[in-house]
């Protein structure tokens, strides 16, 4: 059981590259999420999904752009990256609102 | 808005004490999950609290929720090396439309022999 996968888990852009994080689960859930990571910041989330074609602004959603166009997938595109986008993304998924959300093994993401 | 706040940010204790990790949260909620974090991994379930008074166990970690005082804690009892790591707290807030899962800033524990 594959649970929640990221690709890729490691990426170095430079700024003003374009590139999009793959978040794929097999658990057959509805909510999905992408949080960033960084020190001493906890966990924001930038963008998250409660169902096939639906998606929903974090608290960090700006640069960034997202589509849930089928039910497992969930993308992550950074259109220009920014040094400022330098972080670890971390994707998860829960079968509903109140259900505990399973996390991703993390992309780690440089922008130079 | 929802806020989590966890105290303390960092705790350094030694093996065989006992602690506790405090999470506050600004708005109703009616579901509040605790996870651990080992350095350059992933975020791990530990507890999952639905109700006001609920109280979960396992191994030397106990939490609990108190969702009158918008609170819950993470108790450590007799301390080991292995849970060293970060804790984290994270909140669904109540009512339809708030589907967001909001994460307190974590807590560094470490655990010194």
């Amino acid at each position: 059981n594959a649970g929640v996968t990221q690709t890729p888990k490691f990426r170095v852009l430079k700024t003003g590259q374009s590139m999009t994080l793959l978040c794929a689960q097999d658990m057959n859930h509805e909510y999905m999420y992408w949080y960033r990571q960084d020190p001493g910041m906890g966990l924001r989330l930038i963008h998250y999904s409660v169902g096939e074609g639906t998606t929903a602004k974090g608290e960090v959603p700006d640069g960034y752009n997202v589509s849930r166009l089928k039910k497992q997938n969930f993308l992550l595109g950074l259109e220009s990256a920014a040094p400022s986008q330098t972080s670890v993304y971390f994707c998860a998924s829960s079968y509903l609102r109140h259900t505990e959300a399973f996390f991703g093994q993390g992309t780690r993401l440089t922008v130079v | 808005e929802l806020k989590v706040e966890q105290n303390p940010l960092f705790l350094s204790m030694q093996e065989g004490k006992n602690y506790t990790i405090y999470c506050n949260y600004s708005t109703t909620s009616d579901r509040l999950y605790w996870y651990r974090q080992d350095p350059g991994k992933s975020l791990e379930s530990l507890f999952v609290l639905l109700s006001n008074g609920a109280v979960k166990q396992e191994g030397r970690l106990m939490a609990s929720l108190d969702t009158k005082a918008r609170l819950s804690t993470l108790h450590i009892t007799a301390a080991v090396h292995d849970l060293s790591a970060t804790y984290f707290c994270a909140v669904v807030g109540a009512g339809f439309g708030n589907e967001k899962l909001t994460f307190g800033t974590g807590t560094r524990l470490t655990i010194i022999p």
